[in-house]
């Protein structure tokens, strides 16, 4: 099965401080991806990365930045938290580098989110 | 632009009684189309995926999905409701050329009466 685990369930910020969410998937999959929940707006992307130390903005990067080092690790990055970032986070991996989505094993599988709250 | 539209935010069903969660989607083209299902306090898990082929997909936990292309539809269906499925139900879509880009709806949040 595949296993995508994030460093913390619940997580509390102070405004201003530099906040890192870390995602760890072991199946080798190409493909990661940020996205924070909220209440009555779904899940929304915030960022993806098809390879190592790739990156590619989704719908809503604005106060985010995100790394990738290595191929199993997807790290987000809120450089300043502010009390608007309070939300769920959830990160989530899939299989593949091709952009094109072509066949039936491009699933997304995701982590149990991050709970974060900013002060 | 493409979008994913989930009309009911909240659905009460009585256990054993039938499902229906309502998902439509806005794209000139066949999508790629999911069904996520998440509990309480925890992630999403994968229902059912329509790619292609027979248009009516059978998922995990008793769940079915029926992709109609005339109305854009791809509704989630269960016949008998178990108290364990409340949760909120999630609709996706992967458009081609999307670079694998899943764009969900809102959501429905289910609750089941015993």
């Amino acid at each position: 099965d595949v296993k995508v685990t994030q460093s913390s369930r619940y997580l509390v910020k102070r405004t201003g401080e530099k906040v890192f969410l870390e995602c760890v998937q072991d199946m080798d999959h190409e493909n990661m991806f940020w996205y924070r929940q909220d209440p009555g707006l779904g899940l929304r992307l915030i960022y993806f990365s098809y390879d190592v130390k790739m990156k590619e903005k989704g719908d809503i990067p604005e106060g985010y930045s995100v790394s990738r080092e290595k191929k199993e690790r997807f790290s987000l990055i809120l450089e300043s938290a502010s009390t608007n970032q309070t939300s769920m986070y959830l990160c989530a991996s899939s299989s593949q580098g091709q952009r094109v989505l072509r066949s039936n094993t491009d699933t997304q599988y995701f982590g149990p989110g991050t709970r974060l709250t900013v002060l | 632009a493409q979008s994913v539209t989930q009309p009911d935010i909240h659905i009460t069903v009585s256990e054993g009684a039938s499902l229906e969660l309502r998902c439509n989607y806005s794209y000139g083209a066949t999508p790629y189309l999911f069904w996520y299902v998440q509990s309480p306090g925890q992630g999403l898990q994968l229902l059912l995926k329509y790619f292609s082929g027979d248009t009516l997909v059978q998922g995990i936990k008793g769940f079915e999905a029926e992709f109609k292309r005339s109305q854009s539809s791809f509704n989630l269906r269960k016949p008998s409701v178990h108290w364990s499925d409340a949760a909120e139900y999630f609709c996706a879509v992967a458009f081609t050329g999307g670079g694998n880009k899943l764009t969900f709806g809102t959501g429905t949040q289910l609750k089941v009466e015993l």
